[in-house]
Formats: C-alpha cells, sequence, structure tokens
C-alpha cells in the first residue's frame, strides 16, 4: 500500500527557506508512472497546488511561487523534496505532498491527487 | 488562473438528507473537475474525477455531474462519516485549483 509521509522543520523564520521531504513507501518513484507533488493549505484557507516533480526530474511550478521554489526527486531515497526560499508570514500552512494519479477514459485523461501524505505543518515566524 | 467557486460555503443536514454542493468555474474546464472531502487535520480524499467518475472504494451515495462551468456534487442518504469539507478542483489548465470548501455540518 503506498503511503507518503512529509517531514521538516515546523518553524521557519522570515526570509529563510523552507524546506520540506515527502519519503515515498509501499511504491517506487522511479518507476517513471506518476508525477509528486505539493499542495499546502494556508489556515483557513483554501488549498493550494505548489508543483509537480516527475522521476526523470521534469519539473512544474505555481507560477505565484516559481521565483522562490524549487521541486526535486531523489530516486535512490525514494523521496521527493521541496525549498522555498525568503518564506514570509503569508508561507505558513499545511503542506502536504500526493501522488498525482491519471486516468484514461474514453479520450480524456484526468488528472488527480489518489494518495496523500498526512501533512505537515509549517509556520513562518521569528 | 482559472477561479472556482463553490456554493454554499457551509450547510447544515440531517443524517438520510440528500445534498448537493455547486462548483462553478470562471471559464470553460469541460469535464476536468475533481471532488475532494476533508476531515478536520486530514488530508483531502478524492471522490470524483473527471465530473462524474467515481473514484475505487467511495461510496455509491456519492455521484458528480456538470461540463463546461457548472458543477454539482450530490450525496444520497447522507451518513454520519460524510460531514466534513467538500472541494471542488480543476485540472484543465496549470495551475490547477481548488474551490473554497463547502462545510457539511450535522443539524
Amino acid at each position: 500500500q503506498l503511503q507518503l509521509q512529509e517531514s521538516g522543520p515546523g518553524l521557519v523564520k522570515p526570509s529563510e527557506t523552507l524546506s520540506l521531504t515527502c519519503s515515498v513507501s509501499g511504491g517506487s518513484i522511479g518507476d517513471n508512472s506518476y508525477y509528486w507533488g505539493w499542495i499546502r493549505q494556508p489556515p483557513g484557507k483554501r488549498l493550494e497546488f505548489i508543483g509537480t516533480v516527475f522521476s526523470s526530474g521534469n519539473t512544474y511550478y505555481t507560477p505565484s511561487l516559481e521565483t522562490r521554489l524549487t521541486i526535486s526527486v531523489d530516486t535512490s531515497k525514494n523521496e521527493f523534496s521541496l525549498n522555498l526560499s525568503s518564506v514570509t508570514a503569508a508561507d505558513t500552512a499545511v503542506y502536504f505532498c500526493a501522488r498525482l494519479y491519471s486516468d484514461s477514459r474514453n479520450f480524456y485523461s484526468y488528472y488527480y491527487m489518489d494518495v496523500w501524505g498526512k501533512g505537515t505543518t509549517v509556520t513562518v515566524s521569528s | 488562473d482559472i477561479q472556482m467557486t463553490q456554493s454554499p460555503s457551509s450547510l447544515s443536514a440531517s443524517i438520510g438528507d440528500r445534498v448537493t454542493i455547486t462548483c462553478r468555474a470562471n471559464q470553460s474546464i469541460s469535464n476536468y473537475l475533481n471532488w475532494y472531502q476533508q476531515n478536520p487535520g486530514k488530508p483531502p480524499k478524492v471522490l470524483m474525477f473527471g465530473a462524474s467518475n467515481l473514484q475505487s472504494g467511495v461510496p455509491s451515495r456519492f455521484s458528480g455531474s456538470g461540463s463546461g462551468t457548472d458543477f454539482t456534487l450530490t450525496i444520497n442518504s447522507l451518513q454520519p462519516e460524510d460531514f466534513a469539507t467538500y472541494y471542488c478542483q480543476q485540472s484543465y489548465n496549470t495551475p490547477w485549483t481548488f474551490g473554497q470548501g463547502t462545510k457539511v455540518e450535522i443539524k
């Protein structure tokens, strides 16, 4: 059974870099079948899609964050990571990692997040 | 970015009720619309993808419909475990975006 687990500091100072890792178990990131993603949820706000990475290292970053964002993958450790630089209080959120699944039917390919980590709370404060 | 708006933002219902949640996109997204359920302190769980396709393992009392800009999630015969917050999400264009959520509470 595929499981994802986020890890990283719960408290980050303003202007510093937020670094999180998502460890994958019960499946291999390197099987080249899936995209892997990061999503966050600020307190009391809607979910926000951050970006994705493929096992090859190809990435997608949401435009509002791409100047500060790096997502990478380490297939040897079966994990992928997020680095968000120059953080502010607006980056305070629960951060989730997830697998992006693709279901193809009737000439459509539907992407959705089918397996999620439990989430980790990150607070930006001095 | 495509804006997703859900209505209502919250609703109160009783066990056994039929509940309908609406999601509207500010431009056509064909049927690239997913629905998630989230309980407090938990990650979201996908219920529907492609607007009307039930995710494996999700009870059949959940159903989805719509295309273009207007979509609905219907829960027939609401059960105790259904009291949660529901989010729609479009996967038509990047960046993928979510609705603001609809909280289903016990009446």
